[in-house]
């Protein structure tokens, strides 16, 4: 079964503009966390940011936060103010079980 | 701490070859992860190490293919004999589980492989 879905294979986005890259997840463990990743053309994977299923607040990372919907098992990633650098492959993970689920990605492009 | 380490970075060699990939994981972490992404299948986990074991080799293709964690600053992953469809970049990361699901991932930065 498939554990993470990102259903946006690519977006665009104006310079200094926010942005959301979508991700949903599946599993019924109690115990798992959920991750962002940059990949950007020189290939590196970058990571960027970590959300527990028992932290209570949304995590945030400087320009990235990460909008956790429990519930709707939902951990959308948004980056505020986007720079031209920000363009790059996004991969949402889930983690659980000590294995690790990766999306298929979303490949975001800024437009000056 | 210097991160995940691999090597080589680039490696181009011809059908049949031996191909042998190195990586060295961060210190301290109980978990070390292969990896092959390509733009066809994506990023694919091909085997698992929880404290030098292997704990999940379900995703190495077929018998060319192997890998050992003598120790636990210390794996590899052979490739014999090699195949193009074996073209891809293959990570190394590693994880430190401080409970289950708390684990951040580290990747190092990839072994891109070529094979003509």
């Amino acid at each position: 079964a498939q554990k993470i879905t990102q259903t946006q294979p690519g977006m665009f986005v104006q310079e200094k503009e926010a942005v959301t890259l979508d991700c949903t997840y599946d599993t019924s463990d109690q115990s798992y966390g959920l991750f962002w990743y940059k990949q950007p053309s020189s290939g590196e994977m970058i990571f960027l940011i970590y959300q527990g299923s028992y932290d209570e607040q949304n995590a945030t990372e400087g320009r990235y936060s990460l909008n956790f919907q429990k519930a709707r098992k939902s951990a959308n990633l948004v980056i505020s103010a986007s720079q031209l650098g920000d363009s790059a492959m996004y991969f949402c993970a889930l983690n659980t079980g000590n294995q690790f689920y990766f999306g298929t990605g979303t490949s975001l492009t800024v437009i000056p | 701490d210097a991160g995940v380490i691999q090597s080589p970075r680039h490696e181009v060699t011809e059908m049949g070859q031996e191909v042998t990939l190195r990586c060295k994981p961060i210190s301290g972490h109980d978990y070390l992860f292969w990896y092959r992404q390509t733009m066809m299948r994506g990023l694919e986990l091909l085997i698992y190490f929880n404290n030098n074991v292997p704990i999940d080799d379900s995703g190495m293709p077929e018998d060319r293919f192997s890998a050992k964690m003598p120790n636990a600053s210390f794996s590899t992953l052979k490739i014999q004999p090699s195949e193009p469809r074996d073209s891809a970049v293959y990570f190394c990361a590693s994880s430190f589980q401080r409970r289950p699901g708390a684990g951040e991932l580290f990747f190092g930065e990839g072994s891109r492989l070529t094979v003509l």
